[in-house]
């Protein structure tokens, strides 16, 4: 069966300071992935996606980058963290290559504070 | 329809009423409608794919219908119970390509005992 892993859970960053946030996925190969925000009070953003290894589509502008250097494996980053960048950060995936219609599975999500 | 909108952005029901809610979403390049529920401290999960214009799909008390040429996708809670309570979230497969996937603001549910 497949599962997904983000890592860390939580983390209390301060402003100016870099981020790293992690995802990976078991048992299936080529999914899309997504990284989504929610900031409070906000609804669930989409941030970026990718359809395979190093192709990454980019949905808001801003200081935040993502990277996808094995096939199951998409990383968040950011150089200097922003206040704004604070919520609630969640990594997903779905289906297959070319698979056009099937939901998306979650990660744990990563709560990240930025003072 | 440009984005996606979901109504209304909160609802408070007794336990027991039935509820319903709306999803709007662009009718364009329309490929699959899903909708998922996210309790406080978990991650969303599916409740339904739906595809096909016409398409109802039930799940025990929960149901929703999808119309494709309009845009538009009804979730109803049947006999609500304190743990539907989460957060409803519709997502439209289509617009901007179909790997993309773009969630409405979502229905907050709170059902009172």
């Amino acid at each position: 069966s497949q599962t997904i892993h983000q890592w860390p859970a939580t983390l209390v960053q301060p402003v100016g300071s870099p981020l790293s946030l992690e995802c990976t996925v078991e048992g299936t190969s080529n999914p899309n992935l997504y990284w989504y925000r929610q900031a409070a009070g906000r609804g669930l953003q989409l941030l970026f996606y990718s359809v395979g290894i190093g192709q990454i589509s980019s949905e808001v502008p801003q200081n935040l980058s993502a990277s996808r250097p094995q096939d199951r494996q998409f990383i968040l980053s950011s150089k200097k963290l922003l206040l704004s960048d604070s919520g609630f950060y969640l990594c997903a995936w779905s289906g297959l290559a070319g698979e056009a219609t099937g939901e998306l599975f979650f990660g744990e999500g990563s709560r990240l504070t930025v003072l | 329809i440009l984005n996606v909108e979901q109504s209304p952005q909160s609802l408070h029901v007794q336990e027991g009423d039935s509820t319903n809610f709306t999803c709007s979403f662009p009718s364009s390049n329309f490929y699959a409608l899903h909708w998922y529920r996210w309790e406080t401290a978990k991650s969303p999960e599916a409740l339904f794919v739906m595809t096909l214009n016409g398409d109802e799909k039930k799940k025990g008390r929960i149901s929703a219908t999808l119309n494709t040429k309009e845009g538009y996708s009804y979730l109803y809670i049947k006999g609500s119970q304190p743990e539907d309570s989460a957060t409803y979230l519709c997502a439209p497969r289509g617009s901007g390509g179909y790997q993309k996937v773009t969630f409405g603001t979502g229905t907050k549910l709170q059902v009172i005992p």
